[in-house]
């Protein structure tokens, strides 16, 4: 079985300021690794996808991830928030390309 | 490119009638469609896995009478949700690989918001 825990609900940063955002799965596979941005009442974007090849990965609009077998995280950074970045965020983890199982989200708001 | 479009974007209907969901792919074909249901403030949960020309899989918890999916084309699959009522309320989301990203990318339709009164 495979799940997601997306460790902060809710992450509110000042804009140009770095924003974390903390995912740790469980998989009995080796998992493909996902971030989905978003923003409301509108469908999901795709951030960035790790799939066992480099485990820094580089996404769209400044984001990236790293994966780390040894502690089982897939924590999103990106180095200097924008007013657009507010949205919802999810972590997603696939054991097998096909499945895919959420997180709960984490909620992005950025400040003036 | 893979553009999934879903239709409506919200619609109000009264209980007791059934309301019909789109999922379209535009620019590509998709065997294999997901739909997804999310409640205010919480996360996704796949309801059903919609194959081209077979039943769908349905989730374990999700009612296959009240909530039928057909999939008659490549680029077509739709949700009905029979018999509404008010619980049946939520935000509606179908998903498709997205051929152009590789294997487990998806693309995502931009959502239905389902009230029902």
């Amino acid at each position: 079985a495979q799940s997601v825990t997306q460790l902060d609900s809710h992450v509110s940063v000042s804009e140009g300021t770095p924003v974390l955002l903390r995912c740790n799965y469980s998989s009995s596979y080796s998992p493909s690794l996902f971030w989905y941005v978003q923003h409301p009442n509108k469908g999901l974007q795709l951030l960035l996808k790790y799939t066992s090849a480099a485990t820094l990965v580089k996404g769209i609009n400044g984001f990236e991830a790293e994966f780390k077998k040894s502690e089982t995280s897939f924590h999103l950074t990106k180095p200097s928030a924008h007013m657009s970045d507010a949205a919802e965020y999810f972590c997603v983890v696939s054991p097998n390309d096909y499945k895919l199982s959420f997180g709960a989200g984490t909620t992005v708001t950025v400040r003036a | 490119g893979a553009v999934v479009s879903q239709h409506p974007s919200w619609v109000i209907c009264k209980s007791g009638t059934s309301v019909k969901i789109e999922c379209r792919s535009l620019d590509f074909q998709a065997t294999t469609m997901f739909w997804y249901r999310q409640f205010p403030k919480q996360s996704l949960m796949l309801m059903a896995t919609s194959n081209e020309g077979s039943k769908a899989t349905y989730e374990q918890g999700v009612e296959k009478d009240k909530f039928l999916i057909n999939h008659a084309s490549l680029t077509l699959s739709t949700l009905t949700v029979t018999s509404a009522h008010p619980e049946d309320s939520s935000f509606y989301i179908c998903s498709a690989n997205n051929p152009f990203l590789g294997t487990g990318s998806y693309t995502f339709g931009s959502g239905t918001r389902l009230t029902v009164v």
